[in-house]
């Protein structure tokens, strides 16, 4: 099946700093990418749609000036963490389909501990 | 709106017990229906999916069956093993939202020995 390559695997920061997280399909063009946030003992919540060459769509309490998407190419998305604090502390996982297949492929997932 | 109401956990079981996790959906449109499978440290795997009405899904002894008259897709196994031991997500999604998938809250099993 395809392939989407999300890393770091896991990044430990101090507050006040940014974190990139990135997702790359790698034998596929994903025109969407999703990105979602886990909490501990909890499901995973979309927080935003990343599309190609336009700006991400943000779930609703979601802080845009926060959470730092971009698409700028078929193969990858990023996800920056601006100032981050203790409480963004979660596993950010992302996903990518293939055109015209409802399927997702997700990636191994990044667990970000603000310390 | 769409939505997965999923058998909460924790769910301990010995091996080689019968397992069913159920799940419930409503969705506006026809929905595909997933489940997928989360082990300790690792992201999501698909283990299972369905497209249609009726359909089963089926992949290393898992099996779900796409209930429209229920709106259910419950995930069984007749015989469990340590191995198994992860935690399971029901999840939908919809041609017309999108591709954006729809989780429910997830699962855990330990299959103890």
């Amino acid at each position: 099946g395809a392939v989407v390559s999300q890393h770091p695997s896991w990044v430990i920061c101090k507050s006040g700093t940014s974190v990139k997280i990135e997702c790359r399909s790698l034998d596929f063009q994903a025109t969407t990418m999703f990105w979602y946030r886990q909490f501990p003992k909890q499901s995973l919540m979309l927080m935003a749609t990343s599309n190609e060459g336009s700006k991400a769509t943000y779930e609703q309490g979601v802080e845009k000036d926060k959470f730092l998407i971009n698409h700028a190419s078929l193969t990858l998305s990023t996800l920056t963490v601006t100032s981050a604090h203790p409480e963004d502390s979660s596993f950010y996982i992302c996903s990518a389909n293939i055109r015209l297949d409802t399927e997702a492929f997700f990636g191994q997932g990044t667990r970000l501990t603000v310390v | 709106g769409n939505s997965v109401t999923q058998m909460e956990g924790p769910v301990t079981l010995s091996e080689e017990a019968f397992l069913t996790i159920n799940c419930t959906y409503t969705a506006t449109g026809y929905p595909s229906l997933f489940w997928y499978v989360q082990y300790p440290g690792e992201g999501l795997q698909l283990l299972l999916k369905a497209t249609k009405a009726d359909d089963k899904g089926s992949n290393k002894g898992f099996e779900a069956t796409y209930r429209k008259e229920t709106t259910s897709f419950h995930l069984e196994k007749g015989s469990v093993q340590v191995s198994d031991s992860a935690v399971y997500f029901c999840a939908l999604t919809t041609a017309n939202t999108g591709n954006q998938f729809y989780f429910g809250t997830g699962t855990s099993l330990t299959v103890i020995p």
